[in-house]
């Protein structure tokens, strides 16, 4: 089973900064990996397929970047409705996983 | 417009058994692998199940395999998860997922005595 490692667990940012949050592959998913956002009460949001493709409907500010074991999504210019729970998941090999989550919030 | 609304969650008790919906609409059913994910209260997100889009592939994640049936009905929009011996760390919020950017809004299912 591929392990994924996000970090921060928790990132306190202000509006308008800059967001980096990491997920980190126990071995290669090529570039099979999605970063998702969820609010409370929600469910998931797909941000970003395939490492770095935004998905429909979402703004630029989101951008995802990496291969193999070691991506990042980049958040520029925090909005108010940024501040979530963030997932990266894989879907190289199965069982598909989810990291463990960011938690994004105001500081 | 895309929708998946599950049905079918509630309170059950241990080693009992429930039966999950997901109502399709919106798009070619039919054309799409289906996922069910779950999430246990405050935890994280799990890949419970996987099925083609003809019903003819079935994958299960280890912690449900043999417990829980995955299946569809193409001719009624319908996803399926036949759930049995319960367990109480299978309490969670179930999601259907047409993969990967449609998600229902989950049901709940609780499993306690």
């Amino acid at each position: 089973e591929i392990v994924l490692t996000q970090s921060p667990a928790t990132l306190s940012l202000s509006l308008g900064e800059r967001a980096t949050l990491s997920c980190r592959a126990s071995q290669s998913v090529n570039n099979y990996l999605a970063w998702y956002q969820q609010k409370p009460g929600q469910a998931p949001r797909l941000l970003i397929y395939d490492a770095s493709n935004r998905a429909t409907g979402i703004p630029a500010r989101f951008s995802g970047s990496g291969s193999g074991t070691d991506f990042t999504l980049t958040i520029n210019s925090l909005e108010p409705e940024d501040f979530a729970v963030y997932y990266c998941q894989q879907r190289n090999s199965w069982p598909y996983t989810f990291g463990q989550g960011t938690k994004l919030e105001i500081k | 417009e895309v929708q998946l609304v599950e049905s079918g969650g509630g309170l059950v008790q241990p080693g009992g058994s429930l039966r999950l919906s997901c109502s399709a609409s919106g798009f070619t059913f039919s054309s799409y692998n289906m996922h069910w994910v779950r999430q246990a209260p405050g935890k994280g997100l799990e890949y419970v199940s996987i099925i083609n889009n003809n019903g003819g592939s079935t994958t299960y994640a280890d912690s449900v395999k043999g417990r829980f049936t995955i299946s569809r009905d193409n001719s009624k929009n319908t996803l399926y998860l036949q759930m049995s011996s319960l367990k109480a760390e299978d309490t969670a919020v179930y999601y259907c997922v047409r993969p990967y950017d449609f998600w229902g809004q989950g049901t709940l299912v609780t499993v306690s005595s």
